[in-house]
């Protein structure tokens, strides 16, 4: 079936940058979205990309979409303590409201 | 400010007790959600609607049942609660139609059942 999979931590220093990698299974996936879960909160849409993107830049982030090898991407540029959080990688296929979420990765910035 | 509102922060409840999550947002959207989150697991959909009183089943229903009365109201309920059902439950909501999709999210409920 579909699967969404992500590594489940991620340690990086203040001003580094940090990439959290996804792969999913699904090639009808016409979205593919990046989420944040801060401490004590629900998920919120960091950014999204449409499948038939290969990258998409928004201030610090950078997404880069591998279609071939179902390879997502999320780059974090000057990553600082308040990006510590867990990242959800979901994936949906137009037409559809089921999303398939990754497991999170649960990113660590350390000062 | 866009918002979806879940009733309880925090429950402890008691094995084969009725519990009720409520859930409720303001953005006039068609489809809700409740979702369940576990470490390691990642967010697993129980039930969605996509209407007034239509619902449809998620990846893990069992053990769980919903209500959607009005278009601003879905509600989670555990019939008879169990330990294995201890865990951080999420409602979202987002557009039906076209569009990119997105899903708001309430701040969670954690449910402990002892």
């Amino acid at each position: 079936g579909e699967d969404v999979e992500q590594s489940l931590f991620l340690s990086v220093r203040e001003g580094d940058s940090s990439v959290i990698n996804c792969t999913y299974t699904d090639s009808s996936s016409t979205y593919l979205y990046w989420y944040k879960q801060e401490p004590g909160a629900g998920l919120q849409l960091l950014t999204y990309i449409f499948s038939n993107m290969d990258m998409k830049q928004d201030q610090r982030l950078t997404v880069l979409l591998n279609k071939k090898d179902k390879h997502l991407s999320l780059r974090i540029a000057d990553t600082q303590t308040g990006d510590s959080a867990i990242y959800f990688c979901a994936e949906r296929s137009s037409g559809t409201y089921k999303y398939i979420f990754g497991t999170g990765t649960r990113l660590k910035v350390l000062a | 400010d866009v918002k979806v509102t879940q009733s309880s922060r925090y429950l402890v409840k008691r094995t084969g007790e009725k519990v009720f999550l409520e859930c409720v947002q303001d953005m006039d959207h068609e489809n809700m959600f409740w979702y369940r989150q576990d470490p390691g697991l990642g967010l697993r959909l129980i039930y969605f609607s996509y209407d007034v009183k239509m619902k449809e089943k998620g990846d893990i229903p069992e053990g769980y049942s919903v209500s959607r009365e009005k278009k601003e109201r879905f509600s989670l309920i555990l019939e008879s609660a169990s330990t294995n059902q201890t865990s951080m439950y999420l409602c979202a909501s987002s557009f039906g139609g076209q569009g990119t999709g997105e899903l708001f999210f309430g701040e969670g409920s954690r449910l402990t059942v002892l």
